[in-house]
């Protein structure tokens, strides 16, 4: 398996509810990432797990929460999102000791 | 701190012709470098990687880039594109720790 999956593919949730996005990867990889992308711009950089454990946040609103279960798995949790949060989410992984990341296919994420 | 620049966000180009997609990056330490392709709807695609070694690296899709130190460029060549090549490209800069800075993205376009 060389890919890193993510469900779901497109979400559509209103401000008060809560969902999750869950990415995987049976790569063996040691880091996982997630990433924000608007339209027409490049990725933004949100989280790092590094081992399973917290390494990056990069100052993301608490209504963002991550969680790595294990080594292969990682979530997105949201609450009370806005619509200016509305993008595609990305997740990425690397193996140890090499600065190269996979990336997913996103989750388009639609907040009404 | 490290930038990236893409110095040009839209290049038309007929198909069988040769392109270029320049990328300029600054930094005070060694960087790893990358070109990641994103089509329409997708997450990113990692084209090519420049970690060490020869400095002009090969990469899929017959895409090739040269890094050149002393001009802090990691410029992207294909010598003949088709009309599948049409995506955004994303020049990358890492110089470790788990954080990729990315250009602004340049949306190739290839005409019939």
């Amino acid at each position: 398996d060389t890919e890193v999956t993510q469900t779901p593919k497109h979400l559509v949730m209103g401000m008060t509810n809560k969902k999750s996005l869950k990415c995987e990867q049976h790569m063996g990889h040691r880091a996982m990432y997630w990433y924000k992308q608007k339209a027409k711009k490049p990725p933004e950089l949100m989280f790092v797990y590094s081992y399973e454990k917290l390494s990056i946040n990069e100052s993301v609103p608490s209504r963002f929460s991550p969680e790595c279960p294990n080594s292969s798995l990682l979530n997105l949790h949201l609450h009370a999102l806005q619509p200016e949060d509305s993008a595609l989410y990305l997740c990425a992984s690397s193996p140890a000791g090499d600065e190269t990341q996979y990336f997913g296919p996103g989750t388009r994420l639609l907040v009404l | 701190a490290q930038s990236v620049t893409q110095l040009d966000s839209q290049v038309p180009v007929f198909e069988e012709a040769p392109v270029e997609l320049r990328c300029n990056y600054s930094s005070s330490v060694s960087v790893y470098l990358f070109w990641y392709v994103q089509y329409p709807n997708q997450g990113l695609q990692l084209l090519l990687k420049y970690l060490s070694g020869s400095t002009l690296v090969k990469g899929i899709n017959g895409f090739e880039a040269e890094f050149n130190k002393s001009q802090t460029s990691f410029h992207l060549r294909k010598p003949s594109v088709h009309i599948s090549d049409t995506a955004e490209y994303f020049c990358a800069v890492s110089s470790g720790g788990g954080k990729l800075i990315f250009g602004q993205g340049t949306e190739l376009s290839v005409k019939p």
